[in-house]
């Protein structure tokens, strides 16, 4: 089965603007969360999807959304980007949200 | 309110001998811990995991060990080797399946040769 996929890998974008960010589940995957990973924060919980409905969000400010589509696959959005939000985007996908995760290499995001 | 701690930014352990990484966790309705890897430009990779219902679980070279009431876990690593060289993260998971798993903050562990 092929892995979990991130596209972009990087992006450079400039505070103020948007970006989306795309996770391509394993196949059969149902459950896909999204982690952000900064130095010395380890990996915080953005929000995970299961079956196209949001069903767990962390402390993240409404500038983070997400959704899932019907074939699993899973995008995130930010608005209005702050340096802050430079980091390393991790998507993980499992059957149902219980137990190993897979991880996808991730997408670096620098907010300039 | 940090709920999964692994109070140890960093590790050096010689090649050769047993890295012992520690975590500590606050809520007692977790039962399920899950141990990751990672490597640079890499997304995390799942290693291995312990039910609450057992205090040991043994792959290979690595053993997970959990004491519940310390809520207290840790990752054996014998013997150690360049290749182990990686952050590792502590990950716990609730009874309730719908929740979400909530991972420490990682270790760097360096293997010196």
């Amino acid at each position: 089965k092929a892995g979990v996929t991130q596209t972009p890998r990087y992006l450079i974008k400039t505070r103020g603007q948007q970006v989306t960010l795309s996770c391509s589940p394993i196949s059969g995957h149902r459950s896909v969360s999204w982690y952000q990973q900064t130095p010395g924060q380890g990996l915080q919980f953005l929000f995970e999807y299961f079956s196209e409905t949001q069903r767990n969000k962390g402390n993240f400010p409404g500038r983070f959304s997400g959704r899932q589509f019907s074939n699993s696959r899973s995008e995130m959005n930010v608005s209005t980007l702050e340096l802050g939000d430079s980091a390393l985007y991790l998507c993980a996908s499992s059957p149902s949200g219980f137990g190993e995760q897979y991880f996808g290499p991730g997408t670096r995001l620098t907010v300039t | 309110d940090q709920q999964v701690k692994q109070n140890s930014p960093s590790l050096s352990v010689q090649e050769g001998r047993i890295s012992i990484l520690n975590c500590d966790y606050t809520n007692s309705m977790f039962d399920y811990f899950l141990w990751y890897k990672k490597y640079p430009a890499e997304g995390p990779t799942f290693l291995i995991s312990i039910s609450s219902i057992k205090d040991k679980n043994e792959d290979g070279r690595f053993t997970v060990f959990l004491n519940k009431s310390a809520k207290h876990l840790s990752l054996h690593i014998v013997p150690s080797q360049p290749g182990d060289s990686a952050v590792y993260f502590c990950a716990a998971s609730p009874l309730n399946r719908d929740d979400k798993i909530i991972f420490g903050k990682g270790t760097r562990l360096h293997i010196l040769p």
